[in-house]
């Protein structure tokens, strides 16, 4: 089973804020790996997937880098919708697994 | 629009058999690869079970083998999951989701309905 981790567990930011995001994965992943938001109370919404592609109507403010087993969401100019919580999932080879989580916090 | 509702959910006593329907609209379900992914309170999502286009792959997390079973009934654009023995870590909301892909697949899920609560208590 792939083993994702997620650093850090919080991140306090302000607007207008840069956030980066970080996932590792216990073995490569190759770019098979996907970023989701989740606010309160509502389902996962899908943002990146295949590390690097942003899904329908995702702002251009969100970005995914990285293949292997080190990959990277940025925020780029935090906005107040964007203050939620992030996983990673990777769909390189079942069971499907996701990370723990990153919250986004305002400061 | 897509839309994926689950139901079937709610409160159930340790040892019962939960099944749960997601009634899928907006898109050709017969084309698309279909999953469920739950999240107990306070946690993460935790992927449960996937069932490929034409309901011949099935693939289950190794923590609810063999007490799962997903299903899909095309003609009728939805998806079931029937959970057997349930156990009180079996509480979580429970979602629907489409997968992207169709012959590459697993691929993301780009859809999730709004999650059904299930309550595995005495």
């Amino acid at each position: 089973e792939v083993v994702l981790t997620q650093s850090p567990a919080t991140l306090t930011l302000s607007p207008g804020e840069r956030a980066t995001l970080s996932c590792r994965a216990s073995q490569s992943v190759s770019d098979y790996l996907v970023w989701f938001q989740q606010k309160p109370g509502q389902a996962p919404r899908l943002l990146i997937y295949d590390a690097t592609i942003r899904a329908t109507g995702i702002p251009a403010r969100f970005s995914g880098s990285g293949s292997g087993t080190d990959f990277t969401l940025t925020i780029n100019s935090l906005q107040p919708e964007d203050f939620a919580v992030y996983y990673c999932q990777q769909r390189r080879s079942w069971p499907l697994t996701f990370g723990g989580g990153t919250r986004v916090e305002m400061k | 629009e897509v839309q994926l509702l689950e139901s079937g959910g709610g409160l159930k006593q340790p040892g019962e058999t939960l099944r749960l329907s997601c009634a899928a609209y907006g898109f050709t379900f017969p084309d698309y690869p279909m999953g469920w992914v739950r999240q107990a309170p306070g946690k993460g999502p935790e992927w449960v079970s996937s069932i490929g286009a034409s309901g011949t792959s099935r693939f289950y997390a190794d923590s609810v083998t063999g007490r799962l079973t997903v299903s899909r009934d095309n003609p009728r654009n939805t998806l079931y999951l029937q959970v057997n023995s349930l156990r009180a870590e079996d509480t979580a909301v429970y979602y629907c989701v489409k997968d992207m892909g169709q012959e590459n697949w697993p691929h993301a899920f780009d859809f999730w309905g709004r999650g059904i609560l299930v309550t595995v208590s005495s």
